[in-house]
């Protein structure tokens, strides 16, 4: 079995700052875990996504992963985030299976 | 872009009628998944289709059914539309293989269903 909680339905940050997404997951068997980016009207966009390599994982537009298997989580964060950034982040995890699981979705809110 | 492409974009439809939504996968892709995502929602997973045939589906009755084809296209098929089944509906194809059955997912924009 396999489940996955994002922890805020939604994140208000100001351009410039810090972001932090969080994603907690549950998984029977050695997880694989992904972050897709969903802007309005758009289908998803792949960001990053943990294998089992490296714990710290870097994808695309400054965004970074960490896979903690001891809290398990895989939190999502950007040092600075930029206007362009404001959308809606899912959270999914493949538990030993090739059906994945989506959060329900974190809303991130960038103010000028 | 991800070179997945969905037909059409929007749609409306009156419950109990059927529907037909349409996607073009990757050149190379063997695997094609459809998701179901209500409005607020994550994308729940329907079905997967792997060389042309069903290979796993989630939680969804059987009017919701489908079809890949050998180039690169597929559909999903809804029989006896509810009005819950208002929705974007998300296909997504990818390349997967027995040493490897979680590979990235490429999605397309969606189908945005409308049941009155």
């Amino acid at each position: 079995a396999q489940s996955v909680t994002q922890l805020d339905s939604h994140v208000s940050v100001s351009e410039g700052t810090p972001v932090l997404l969080r994603c907690n997951y549950s998984s029977s068997y050695s997880p694989s875990l992904f972050w897709y980016v969903q802007h309005p009207n758009k289908g998803l966009q792949l960001l990053l996504k943990y294998t089992s390599a490296a714990t710290l994982v870097k994808g695309i537009n400054g965004f970074e992963a960490e896979f903690k298997k001891s809290e398990t989580s895989f939190h999502l964060t950007k040092p600075s985030a930029h206007m362009s950034d404001a959308a809606e982040y899912f959270c999914v995890v493949f538990g030993g299976s090739y059906i994945p699981t989506f959060g329900r979705g974190t809303s991130l809110i960038v103010h000028p | 872009e991800t070179g997945v492409t969905q037909s059409p974009t929007h749609l409306i439809k009156t419950r109990g009628q059927q529907v037909t939504l349409r996607c073009s996968s990757q050149s190379g892709h063997n695997t094609v998944s459809w998701y179901q995502q209500a409005l607020g929602q994550g994308p729940q997973f329907i079905f997967q289709y792997y060389r042309e045939e069903e290979n796993g589906r989630g939680n969804f009755p059987p009017r919701f059914s489908g079809l890949q084809f050998p180039n690169y296209s597929s559909e999903l098929n809804v029989n006896a539309l509810e009005l819950d089944d208002s929705a974007l509906y998300l296909c997504a194809s990818s390349l997967i293989s027995v040493a490897n059955l979680q590979e990235t997912q490429y999605f397309g924009p969606g189908t945005r269903l409308l049941v009155l």
